[in-house]
């Protein structure tokens, strides 16, 4: 297992359009969690993922954001109607309960 | 509400100083605290994790302590390298019911000059 991995690392896109995002975690891990960066900040969370289970979302996560992890396994992060402010570093992590978080590489967000 | 703020915000040594990085937090209830390292553009890297029970982690020229009661938690960076150049984040996870997320500070960037 190579670690958390993102997909893609940068995306540029027109403001409007939907873009989605995969993480595939740690394979043994069953938390998964989304942050969001903008720089010079420290990542922000957006939600969080016990298996399948979304168990807690954050405020910043508006209708135009959805996750999902279907089967326990990978998750994807979508946002539709893209605006300015969505631009950021968008971070994926994965735990064993209550064990080390391992963050992926990130997917860059560039809105235009 | 928690709050994790890190001093200092910018930090430049030169090469083979010892330094420490410092993490607070406003609520003292948390199940760990982990350190990471964050290269321009890139992730985060796990550096070291203190479950709450814990006082202290070491890896190699790292160490961290935790103090859960005052709410702080240091770095210590032994004979610091060039190669140490990066962002260090705190973040704490909370051991409120309901709630999973970690916590992060805005972190402090690290310069060490060769």
């Amino acid at each position: 297992d190579t670690g958390v991995s993102q997909d893609p690392r940068h995306k540029i896109t027109k403001r409007g359009q939907n873009v989605t995002f995969r993480c595939d975690p740690i394979s043994e891990h069953n938390r998964l969690y989304w942050y969001r960066q903008t720089l010079g900040q420290g990542p922000e969370f957006l939600t969080y993922f016990q298996n399948e289970a979304q168990l807690e979302k954050s405020r910043l996560l508006s209708d135009r954001f959805s996750a999902e992890r279907p089967k326990g396994s990978f998750s994807t992060l979508e946002i539709q109607r893209t605006e300015q402010g969505d631009s950021a570093m968008y971070l994926c992590a994965s735990s064993g309960m209550n064990t080390e978080a391992f963050f992926g590489q990130g997917t860059r967000l560039t809105v235009v | 509400k928690q709050e994790v703020t890190q001093i200092p915000a910018a930090l430049s040594v030169p090469e083979g100083e010892n330094l420490v990085l410092n993490c607070s937090f406003t609520d003292s209830a948390i199940y760990n605290l982990q350190w990471f390292r964050q290269d321009p553009g890139k992730g985060l890297t796990s550096l070291l994790l203190i479950q709450s029970s814990q006082r202290e982690q070491t890896s190699g020229r790292l160490n961290a302590s935790l103090d859960k009661s005052s709410g702080r938690s240091t770095l210590y960076i032994a004979a610091s390298q060039p190669g140490d150049s990066a962002t260090y984040l705190c973040a704490v996870r909370g051991a409120t019911s309901g709630t999973y997320k970690y916590i992060f500070g805005t972190g402090t960037r690290l310069k060490v000059l060769a």
